[in-house]
């Protein structure tokens, strides 16, 4: 079973500050981690993925997270906060089930920047 | 071109009422999916198909019936609609997994309103 824990459901940064959102999961098997944004009225859009290999992931727009297995959490981060950034932002974590891979979503933090 | 798309955008129906929900993605993925997001934006799949066979079924009322023509589309029927169904509705694709870390492409939603 897998489950992934997000810690506070809004954050509200200033422009040009740190960006934390937080994501805890939990697997039993090697996990897929991914952070996915969502704009107003839209669809789910990929801002990062890791699978194997290095552990600090960069995705676009700036975002990076890491992955800490001892502590089992993908933190996003972003060094500058931008306006453009004011989203809903959704970890998730999958294992492969050989033919699909079932992703199992946290419940979201919505960003919102101000100036 | 669209990766992968939903129609309608929009649903807006009576309660009792049959409708469907069609996707159609042009990635050449073989696996899809179908997932609901409540009004707590809090996401949960529904079902993934992989090459037109089911393999993912969570728990889902069988009023729900998805069904894939070929493995470019997947559609889903949901019969006799209730309030609780309202929701957006998301596909999405991705190849076998294995092959891609898992990553899954989502379409823009449709969001069902039941009256």
């Amino acid at each position: 079973a897998q489950s992934v824990t997000q810690l506070g459901s809004h954050v509200s940064v200033s422009e040009g500050a740190l960006v934390l959102l937080r994501c805890n999961y939990s697997s039993s098997v090697p996990p897929y981690l991914f952070w996915y944004v969502q704009y107003p009225n839209q669809g789910l859009q990929l801002l990062l993925k890791y699978t194997t290999g290095a552990t600090l992931v960069k995705g676009i727009n700036g975002f990076e997270a890491e992955f800490k297995k001892s502590e089992t959490s993908f933190h996003l981060t972003k060094p500058s906060a931008h306006m453009s950034d004011a989203a809903e932002y959704f970890c998730a974590v999958s294992g492969d089930t050989g033919t699909a891979s079932k992703l199992t979503f946290g419940t979201g933090t919505r960003l919102q920047v101000t100036l | 071109d669209t990766a992968v798309s939903q129609t309608p955008k929009y649903l807006v129906t009576q309660m009792g009422n049959d409708k469907s929900i069609k996707c159609e993605q042009n990635l050449g993925h073989d696996t899809m999916y179908w997932y609901k997001q409540d009004s707590k934006k809090f996401l949960k799949i529904m079902f993934s198909y992989n090459n037109k066979e089911l393999i993912i079924n969570e728990t889902v009322p069988n009023r729900f019936s998805p069904k894939s023509p070929d493995k470019a589309h997947l559609n889903l029927h949901i019969n006799s609609l209730e309030l609780g169904d309202s929701a957006v509705y998301f596909c999405a694709s991705s190849q076998s997994a294995g092959t891609s870390g898992g990553r899954q492409y989502f379409g823009p939603g449709t969001r069902l309103t039941v009256t």
